[in-house]
């Protein structure tokens, strides 16, 4: 079964307000959690990288302003997609690596299902 | 250059077909590797681990070359059901930092 949950799915809203995607471990605790974005027909991009209780490290040229990460706990990150653009439309999967404790393989990252975004 | 760099696709194969999808990768220092198959609009999901040694998952074989910074996966036999985009994936430890390939995309043809 998932091991990591993403809400919500998908999502339409208009421009210029926020959205804010969450991003669970279900069974196991995380310490790292990734956020991608990915545009039609184009690979992964890593925008961000998070760990539980410190601030994200952001990728070049993705706007930590814009792009609000927290990770409040070993089990969720969100990220919020603030002042959305049409240009933000895109598939915004996490990920999130285990503690050795917790019986998933540390190196290995378990991916959420997405979430699609459309601004309009 | 890219990071991580993958044949350019689509690749059209008839059922049953042996196929064979290519990836580079740029830092030497590099320290995990994985192969992941993703699905039209869905996430991408992890289809096998790659070693050194070489490893077999059924019809699938990853190989490791280090020295020549050069990852590979044979897919024996296709069937229909193999038809996705698929993703080279490089773990460089020493910064946390995990690259996605562009992908290549395969479709299996009747």
């Amino acid at each position: 079964g998932a091991v990591v949950s993403q809400h919500p799915s998908w999502v339409i809203c208009k421009s210029g307000t926020s959205v804010k995607i969450e991003c669970r471990s279900l069974d196991f605790q995380a310490t790292t959690m990734f956020w991608y974005r990915q545009f039609p027909k184009q690979s992964l991009m890593l925008m961000a990288t998070s760990n539980e209780g410190s601030k994200a490290t952001y990728e070049q040229g993705v706007e930590k302003d814009k792009f609000l990460i927290n990770h409040a706990s070993l089990t969720l990150s969100t990220l919020t997609v603030t002042s959305a653009h049409p240009e933000d439309s895109s598939f915004y999967i996490c990920s999130a690596r285990g503690k050795r404790s917790s019986g998933r393989a540390p190196d290995t990252q378990y991916f959420g299902p997405g979430t699609r975004l459309t601004v309009l | 250059r890219k990071e991580v760099e993958q044949d350019p696709g689509p690749f059209n194969v008839p059922e049953g077909a042996t196929v064979a999808f290519n990836c580079t990768y740029s830092n030497s220092a590099s320290q995990s590797f994985f192969w992941y198959r993703q699905d039209c609009r869905k996430e991408p999901k992890l289809l096998m681990s790659v070693y050194s040694s070489g490893n077999e998952d059924g019809r699938f074989t990853a190989q490791l070359n280090r020295a020549s910074q050069y990852i590979s996966l044979l897919i024996r036999d296709s069937k229909l059901s193999d038809s996705a985009t698929y993703l080279c994936v490089v773990l460089e430890t020493s910064y946390d930092k995990v690259i996605f390939g562009p992908g290549t995309s395969l479709s299996v043809i009747p």
